[in-house]
């Protein structure tokens, strides 16, 4: 069966500092990956995707970035956090070609920028 | 661009009572509907969807939602709710880009 793992579960960081939260999907292969952002008393707002390796479409401007070094592991990442970065981050994966696209969900990582 | 909104942001209601939560969405083609569950402490997992055919839906846990196309609904019920039903609910969307928009999600706090 298919699992997707995320960590860390909760980060503080401090203004300015650097950020990699790292995703990775086990038991299938080239999954449509995705990474979303809860801030509070907001829905989920899709920040990036990516079909393939090395292929990352962004959603929104932002201070962040993704990427896709391997086919099952999708990292986001910051050089300089912002306060307003502070949220649930949560990954994705759904079945490439699949006419259903139900995307399954990590257990999320919560970042608070100090 | 799409979009939904959730009427209700939090609701309370004592155990047996009868839940029904709004989801109303903006898309002029054709969509795919879905409704996510996050139980406290737990993953956001899928509750129901509906994709085409029958629009009364029949999800997990005795829930179940009603697609009406001409109000752009998708409503989310159950007719009677437990106390373990306590979770952030999120009604969410899929038009032909292939992307997901969700709502603003709703808390549901269910007193035993």
């Amino acid at each position: 069966s298919q699992t997707i793992h995320q960590w860390p579960a909760t980060l503080v960081q401090p203004v300015g500092s650097p950020l990699s939260l790292e995703c990775t999907v086990e038991g299938t292969s080239n999954p449509n990956l995705y990474w979303y952002r809860q801030a509070a008393g907001r829905g989920l707002q899709l920040l990036f995707y990516s079909v393939g390796i090395g292929q990352i479409s962004s959603e929104v401007p932002q201070n962040l970035s993704a990427s896709r070094p391997q086919d099952r592991q999708f990292i986001l990442s910051s050089k300089k956090l912002l306060l307003s970065d502070s949220g649930f981050y949560l990954c994705a994966w759904s079945v490439q070609g699949s006419s259903y696209n139900e995307q399954f969900f990590g257990p999320g990582t919560r970042l608070t920028v100090l | 661009a799409q979009s939904v909104s959730q009427h209700n942001h939090h609701v309370i209601l004592s155990e047996a009572a009868s839940l029904e939560l709004g989801c109303n969405y903006s898309y002029g083609g054709t969509v795919n509907l879905f409704w996510y569950v996050q139980y406290p402490g737990q993953h956001l997992q899928l509750l129901l969807k509906y994709f085409s055919g029958d629009p009364l839906v029949k999800g997990i846990k005795g829930f179940e939602a009603e697609f009406i196309k001409s109000k752009f609904s998708f409503n989310l019920r159950k007719p009677s709710v437990q106390w373990s039903d306590t979770a952030e609910y999120f009604c969410a969307v899929m038009g032909n880009t292939g992307k997901l928009i969700f709502g603003q999600g709703t808390t549901l706090q269910v007193k035993p």
